[in-house]
């Protein structure tokens, strides 16, 4: 079976501009999660989304947005790029509303 | 709110040498904790979990940790560490009821085994 698949891989933007990262949860997995992870820190929590619903929302600016797809996929969104956006971006799935989660490869954001 | 300390951002131990690397979390109520490894340009790989029962967890590639609740800790352990074994380590915490559903990371510990 597949795990958590995330695209794309490598992005680089400048200041300013608007991104959109996807991910595919494990099949049969109706929750996910969005973490961002900048270069030396733990993970930081951005999004869960449950059933299409948003079930939690991190300590981020309104730049952030996303959503999940009736076969729960989920996109993140972040517009007006900050060079602090520059990180890693993971996204995780689960049965139900977080006892574990598997993660993807996530996507590394570059922002000039 | 909760959180999670990870004391030591190094830890270094000769291969064949049994390896801990330490968490203590604080959280509302009962906790639920994890363990994660991350390789290099890599993501997250789950190690092992405590939800409830036994005190002592084992998980994937011989690693197992130990539920303290008086002390508030769940620290990573290894009999025997392996090269392959030198990674990062996040421990992570989330609460087993309420409205936080997230998982909060520590700041992860960089494992090093020399051959």
């Amino acid at each position: 079976d597949a795990g958590v698949t995330q695209s794309p891989t490598h992005l680089i933007k400048t200041r300013g501009q608007q991104v959109t990262l996807r991910c595919s949860p494990i099949s049969g997995h109706k929750s996910v999660s969005w973490y961002q992870q900048v270069l030396g820190q733990g993970p930081q929590f951005i999004f869960q989304y449950y059933e299409k619903e948003e079930r939690g929302r991190g300590n981020f600016p309104d730049r952030f947005s996303a959503r999940q797809f009736p076969n729960y996929s989920s996109e993140l969104n972040v517009n007006a790029l900050l060079l602090g956006d520059s990180a890693l971006y993971l996204c995780a799935s689960s049965l139900e509303l977080v006892v574990g989660a598997d993660f993807g490869p996530g996507t590394r954001l570059t922002v000039t | 709110a909760q959180s999670v300390a990870q004391p030591e951002d190094q830890v270094n131990v000769a291969e064949g040498n049994p390896l801990t690397v330490k968490c203590t979390y604080s959280v509302s109520g009962n906790p639920y904790l994890f363990w994660y490894v991350q390789y290099p340009n890599r993501g997250l790989q789950f190690l092992l979990k405590y939800i409830t029962g036994d005190n002592l967890v084992k998980g994937s590639y011989g690693f197992e940790a130990e539920f303290n609740k008086s002390q508030t800790s769940f620290h990573l352990k290894k009999p025997s560490a392996l090269v392959s074994d030198s990674a990062l380590y996040f421990c992570a915490v989330r609460a087993s009821s309420g409205s936080a559903r997230q998982l909060t990371f520590g700041s992860g510990t960089q494992l090093t085994v020399l051959p």
